[in-house]
């Protein structure tokens, strides 16, 4: 079992709609977890952070954690063809103290 | 956020020959970190690069292969050694933010061994 695992995709979503990106991951020691956005034959950027269970608002993008069930996702509200990229989940703390990323979700907004 | 530069930005390199990447942070970090990117694959740790000591390396790393220097809390350089075409790859420097462990990427080295 990955540590972390994402959907390869591609996810392919009209332009204005809601992109739901999932990623589990199996150490429950994880404490923290993240979001990056890689555009093609670019490095990551951080989109969010997450800690605590529940969800996190930031403009278009809502990340959820749940830790009973180790699954985090990404939302992306209003969707734009700029949003297309591959999503990046990674976890840190448990018992490497680590960021682990997964393979990465390949999202593609059709105009 | 740290800004994070590399040199060089590309390079294409003969096999047997060695490259040395350069990671230059504007701040001090408390640590940094060496990933490589195959293509179209995710990250793949290599190693935390330590102040003042030897790096520690991930499971399939070995130093005489990347050797790694860190010899303040703002520099770094990893060593890519007697290439093949199998180390073609993306190499990126990475810091994290202590304590938020918010960990940031430096746009990265494209290599390609011939």
């Amino acid at each position: 079992q990955k540590e972390v695992e994402q959907n390869s995709g591609p996810l392919s979503v009209p332009e204005g709609a809601i992109a739901s990106l999932n990623c589990t991951y199996s150490d429950r020691g994880s404490q923290s977890f993240f979001w990056y956005r890689q555009y093609s034959g670019k490095s990551p950027e951080l989109i969010m952070s997450i800690y605590s269970n529940g969800d996190k608002e930031d403009g278009r993008f809502t990340a959820q954690l749940n830790k009973a069930s180790q699954y985090v996702s990404l939302l992306i509200r209003d969707s734009q063809p700029s949003d297309s990229a591959t999503y990046l989940c990674a976890r840190g703390g448990g018992a490497t103290n680590k960021l682990i990323f997964g393979t990465g979700t390949l999202l593609a907004v059709q105009p | 956020s740290a800004v994070i530069s590399q040199k060089p930005s590309r390079d294409i390199c003969q096999r047997g020959t060695s490259l040395t990447i350069q990671c230059q942070v504007d701040s001090q970090v408390t640590m940094m970190f060496w990933y490589r990117q195959q293509p179209g694959q995710s990250l793949t740790l290599i190693a935390t690069a330590n102040q003042g000591s030897e790096a520690t390396y991930e499971s399939g790393f070995v130093i005489d292969k990347f050797p790694i220097s860190r010899p303040n809390l703002t520099f770094s350089t990893l060593t890519v050694s007697n290439m093949s075409p199998e180390d073609s790859s993306i190499y990126l420097c990475s810091v994290r933010d202590s304590p938020q462990e918010t960990q940031y990427f430096g746009p990265g080295t494209r290599l390609l061994v011939l």
